[in-house]
């Protein structure tokens, strides 16, 4: 079946640093991929989203492109934020059945000041 | 208004009471969806409505029981709990997918705890 591989966290970084992280599937056919963010106590935001093949989804400075051919959906930010700090989901699903998805493991991230 | 609002925020339950978890949104949206998300985790399908009607029932157990009274509306009740129920609940909304997957929106959750 479906499967989404997260590089395992916690993601510590200094304030201003390059983000990465690692996000890979598994799937049959032409899955969406996003990227959710749960800020603490919070449930989860959409923060960009790709629907296919070397679509680039993007919002608030981080980005992700959907990469058939190494199945990935890698999350890069160029400066991160104390305010980034967070739980990070990379999730897949299709069109076709009803609204699935299909999430990573997590990986949380703590920026430093 | 592009919010999910869950009601209560916090329950504390026994394993013999009966409760509910209520979920509303005024987006429009005909896609409702109850996940169950433990600790450092991710959320975990429960159940998906679609226009008013169930659509998705991923095995969950009979102690869990959904109801959508109208579009706006999801329901999760409650009885008979055990412990390793205790989570945090989400309810999520869309559009129902089309030709492309339409982004969830979540509520903050409802952070359940069985005694």
């Amino acid at each position: 079946g479906d499967s989404v591989t997260q590089m395992e966290g916690p993601v510590t970084l200094s304030e201003e640093a390059f983000l990465t992280i690692n996000c890979t599937y598994t799937a049959t056919g032409y899955p969406s991929l996003f990227w959710y963010v749960q800020y603490p106590g919070e449930g989860l935001q959409l923060l960009l989203k790709a629907t296919k093949a070397d679509d680039k989804g993007s919002n608030k400075g981080f980005e992700a492109t959907y990469r058939k051919e190494t199945t990935s959906f890698h999350l890069e930010k160029g400066s991160v934020q104390v305010s980034d700090s967070a739980v990070y989901f990379c999730a897949l699903g299709h069109y076709n059945q009803g609204g699935k998805l299909i999430f990573g493991q997590g990986t949380e991230l703590s920026v430093k000041p | 208004d592009t919010e999910v609002t869950q009601t209560p925020k916090h329950l504390v339950m026994g394993m013999t009471n009966k409760k509910s978890l209520k979920c509303e949104q005024h987006m429009g949206h005909r896609a409702m969806y109850w996940y169950k998300q433990k600790a450092k985790k991710p959320p975990e399908l429960m159940f998906v409505y679609s226009y008013e009607k169930l659509s998705i029932n991923e095995s969950v157990p009979s102690r869990f029981s959904p109801e959508c009274p109208n579009s706006s509306l999801l329901n999760l009740h409650l009885h008979a709990l055990q412990p390793e129920d205790s989570a945090l609940y989400l309810c999520a909304s869309s559009q129902p997918p089309g030709g492309v997957l339409e982004k969830l929106f979540f509520g903050s959750g409802t952070q359940l705890s069985v005694l």
